[in-house]
């Protein structure tokens, strides 16, 4: 299997700050690295795919980087609706795999 | 608009085989792979499998012994089953897209709770 790390598993911040996520793969998975936001209750929600693809319909202030075994999801300036739980997967394997989450929560 | 709707039974008592059907609407079922996701209460996200229209199939080795994915082009559904199930399958048991070429879970279901309990 191959296993997705994320860091940190939690975080506070304000809305207006940069917020930055970061998701390691325990082997190179190229750019087949996806991001998602869940809110609770709710099904999670794409965000991002091949690392650094916006998926239709999401703000800009999202954005993805990295390829190999690092990757990273920034928030530019973050707003009051982006609190929630980030989880990135990879799909270089035909075993999906995600990462433990990443919860963004208010300082 | 691509729309998913899982329909399950809510309750499983253990060793019992859990059921749950994801109706799609908005799109052919023969365009994508589709894929099953479990979230136990609290917890992350896991893969369960996928399922292509041909009728392919592809499992997370942890729990392949235990589970079926099946579609029904007919009706545009794709159904799971997980059989001898224990406490430790109590989820939110979600169905998403999968196209092939994005890669990625691009459209989800609202997912549906199934407790496993005597």
């Amino acid at each position: 299997d191959i296993q997705m790390t994320q860091s940190p598993s939690s975080l506070s911040a304000s809305v207006g700050d940069r917020v930055t996520i970061t998701c390691r793969a325990s082997q190179t998975i190229t750019n087949y690295l996806n991001w998602y936001q869940q809110k609770p209750g709710k099904a999670p929600k794409l965000l991002i795919y091949a690392a650094s693809s916006l998926q239709s319909g999401v703000p800009s202030r999202f954005s993805g980087s990295g390829s190999g075994t690092d990757f990273t999801l920034t928030i530019s300036s973050l707003e009051p609706e982006d609190f929630a739980t980030y989880y990135c997967q990879q799909s270089y394997s035909t075993l999906r795999t995600f990462g433990q989450g990443t919860k963004v929560e208010s300082k | 608009q691509v729309q998913l709707q899982e329909s399950g039974p809510g309750l499983v008592k253990p060793s019992e085989t859990l059921s749950v059907t994801c109706t799609v609407s908005g799109d052919s079922i023969s365009d994508s792979f589709w894929s099953w996701i479990r979230q136990p209460p609290g917890k992350g996200l896991e893969w369960i499998g996928y399922i292509y229209y041909s009728g392919s199939t592809n499992y997370n080795p942890s729990l392949k012994s235990r589970v079926t994915i099946s579609v029904d082009t007919s009706k545009n559904q794709v159904s799971l089953k997980l059989s001898s199930v224990t406490a430790a399958d109590t989820a939110v048991y979600y169905c998403a897209r999968d196209p092939e070429s994005i890669d990625a879970f691009d459209i989800w279901g609202q997912g549906t709770l199934v407790t496993v309990s005597s």
